[in-house]
């Protein structure tokens, strides 16, 4: 079964500092793409970061960056120097080439403390 | 550039009345989804549209609901009629194809009463 598990319900991090959002994902694909999404209160989904499976280099936007573990299915995502702003539910997805899908996992809420 | 545009923005209506809910995809985008959103059971999708043709409305919770996607530049997802569990976030999203980033509009939170 196709699947995504985010292990952490929820995480909180002080303004300023970094943290790690973990995610692990189940597929026999090879080929396939894993985002980071990011809702915050004003509920719009945004996409945050994207990683295709067949590269090597991890995928870094700005302060977002991920660490891509392709043998042990995992698809961390790091934010350096938190922002108030960054505080929302993230969602750790993959979509495979031969089907249409995204796989959602249930989300991780961060919380920035000022 | 315009994203996927919903309307309306939120909608409360009563039971047993009709909802349609309304997107506008991405220009050029030729995928697109409808998904619901709600505490209890995430993010869920409902169709599938591909090229203007629904590929899988498996995620449709029962016959209630219906979706069209007319031309490349609009789709309506409809209940009818309503109902209190009905009540939730619903999102479009549209996408260049598989393997593609989904771009998701604002939703349409939607309250039954």
């Amino acid at each position: 079964a196709q699947t995504v598990t985010q292990s952490q319900p929820e995480m909180s991090v002080q303004e300023a500092e970094t943290v790690t959002l973990s995610c692990t994902y189940d597929t026999s694909e090879s080929d396939y793409y894993l985002f980071w999404y990011k809702q915050p209160p004003s509920r719009q989904m945004i996409l945050v970061i994207r990683q295709e499976a067949y590269k090597q280099q991890n995928a870094t936007e700005n302060r977002f960056s991920v660490n891509f573990q392709k043998a042990a299915k995992s698809f961390s995502l790091k934010i350096s120097d938190s922002q108030l702003g960054d505080a929302a539910m993230y969602f750790c997805a993959y979509a495979v080439n031969s089907n249409y899908q995204l796989i959602w996992g249930a989300g991780t809420k961060l919380i920035i403390k000022p | 550039d315009a994203g996927v545009i919903q309307s309306p923005r939120h909608e409360v209506t009563e039971m047993g009345q009709e909802v349609t809910l309304r997107c506008k995809p991405i220009s050029g985008h030729n995928s697109l989804f409808w998904y619901r959103q709600t505490m209890m059971r995430g993010l869920e999708l409902l169709i599938y549209f591909n090229n203007n043709v629904p590929i899988d409305d498996s995620g449709m919770p029962e016959d209630r609901f219906s979706a069209k996607m007319p031309n490349a530049s609009f789709s309506t997802l409809k209940i009818q009629p309503s109902e209190p569990r009905d009540s939730a976030v619903y999102f479009c999203a549209s996408s260049l194809g598989v393997l593609q980033p989904q771009h998701f509009g604002d939703g349409t939170r939607l309250s039954i009463l």
